[in-house]
């Protein structure tokens, strides 16, 4: 089974509306990250949070995360129709450098 | 996808034949992972690479093995191709950012579909 659960599985907005996606993980994490998926392309990373940060920032793009609820949210504001990807997260079970994705959200923005 | 190369980029093979997929860098890295993705599933781990002859299964490693003789190439072999392993396969690598989970951030080669009929 998988470690993270995005939800939800599909979104879409109008460009300039911000976008948020969740994140559901199911084992304690040092880390989580985001990578983004244009179609038919490899992943992208886009932000890493460790488990004692709250909150990050990078650009339009804000994470959270709650080791408590073992979730983690990305906001995209002022989205653009180029904001159009899946999006994913992806954590790291154990001591090993295994790194696991979720399921993903696939975002449409448009214009 | 500087740096990462994977090879075929598609491939179409008949159920029962052995297919070896090539992923090969030139970034030096210590980490290197194979993933397939399919509709409804993300992106799952099949094996991982953590040194030369250093390597450990994922999610899925049923029906699949790999083989790193040398550091820049991370071989991903079918023995005998089902069609349930038809997907796209992803190569990743990664330099190590620490001994702590999840802290390797991955580049990822631009995919290898792969067809099994």
């Amino acid at each position: 089974s998988q470690q993270g659960e995005e939800d939800p599985q599909a979104l879409s907005i109008q460009e300039g509306e911000n976008a948020t996606m969740n994140c559901s993980y199911k084992t304690s994490i040092n880390n989580l990250q985001w990578y983004r998926q244009n179609s038919g392309r490899g992943l992208v990373h886009l932000i890493l949070i460790r488990s004692n940060e709250r909150e990050k920032h990078s650009g339009r793009l804000r994470v959270t995360l709650d080791t408590s609820k073992k979730s983690s949210s990305l906001l995209i504001t002022a989205s653009r129709a180029a904001d159009t990807a899946s999006y994913f997260c992806a954590t790291g079970p154990g001591s090993t450098n295994k790194l696991i994705f979720g399921t993903g959200t696939l975002l449409a923005v448009q214009p | 996808d500087a740096g990462i190369t994977q090879s075929p980029r598609h491939k179409v093979t008949e159920t029962g034949t052995p297919v070896t997929l090539r992923c090969h860098q030139t970034e030096n890295h210590r980490y290197m992972y194979w993933y397939r993705q399919d509709p409804g599933h993300g992106l799952r781990l099949i094996h991982y690479s953590y040194g030369v002859k250093d390597t450990d299964k994922g999610e899925v490693s049923d029906g699949y093995s790999v083989s790193r003789s040398k550091t820049e190439d991370f071989l991903l072999t079918l023995e005998s191709a089902t069609s349930s392993q038809t997907s796209v396969y992803f190569c990743a690598i990664s330099e190590g950012q620490g001994p702590f989970s999840g802290a390797n951030v991955l580049t990822f080669g631009a995919g290898s579909r792969l067809t099994v009929l």
